[in-house]
């Protein structure tokens, strides 16, 4: 099994311009998550889906979108790059919530977003 | 405010030895903290569990401690190898479907 996969890996976006991150589970994971990763800071939750055709703000979501139109991809899109977005991205995946009872969740290898 | 704090120092030990890594965090009363390694430029791998009603888990070489007294877990790795130097990352669930991650603490184990 492949488990998670992020596209693409590496990315570097002039500010203003737009991009979507592709994350694919082959886990038959309801959860899915994404996350961004800056040098000194733990993972901060952007956006997260408990399902197919739902999405929920987390932690740090202004400047992103997502979307969960099918149970094993979820896509975190970026309508107008800024520098402050320059980060490690990474998608991970459970198979239920956190309020169920601590499911590990399945990273990604990450996507590693440079804004000039 | 809520925070969890990991040591930002890196920590070098010699093979052999017992690793030993600290998750303190405050205004938390967690139902279960997460620890996971992560290498560079790969993502977090999941290690183990612990829930708010155990003291200790195992795991092969790897021990956690959970005291919700004094808010603070201990990560062990026994009989370090050089294969055990990450950077390892303490999570907690903080109610509803938001988990909390520190930033880490970079492992060294020399040969």
């Amino acid at each position: 099994n492949a488990g998670v996969t992020q596209t693409p890996k590496f990315r570097v976006l002039k500010t203003g311009q737009s991009m979507t991150l592709l994350c694919a589970q082959d886990m038959n994971h309801e959860y899915m998550y994404w996350y961004r990763q800056d040098p000194g800071m733990g993972l901060r939750l952007i956006h997260y889906s408990v399902g197919e055709g739902t999405t929920a703000k987390g932690e740090v979501p202004d400047g992103y979108n997502v979307s969960r139109l099918k149970k094993q991809n979820f896509l975190l899109g970026l309508e107008s790059a800024a520098p402050s977005q320059t980060s490690v991205y990474f998608c991970a995946s459970s198979y239920s919530g956190t309020v169920q009872g601590g499911a590990e969740a399945f990273f990604g290898q990450g996507t590693r977003l440079t804004v000039v | 405010s809520q925070k969890i704090e990991q040591n930002s120092e890196a920590l070098n030990i010699q093979e052999g030895k017992t690793a030993t890594l600290t998750c303190n965090y405050t205004n938390y009363s967690p139902a279960y903290l997460q620890w996971y390694r992560q290498d560079p430029g790969r993502g977090p791998v999941f290690l183990l569990l612990i829930r708010e009603n155990e003291k200790e888990k195992r795991k092969e070489r790897l021990k956690v401690t959970f005291d919700t007294t004094l808010k603070q877990s201990l990560f062990h790795i026994t009989a370090s190898q050089p294969a055990d130097s990450a950077t390892y990352l303490c999570a907690l669930n903080t109610g509803g479907f938001k988990t909390i991650f520190g930033a880490g603490t970079r492992l060294f184990v020399k040969a």
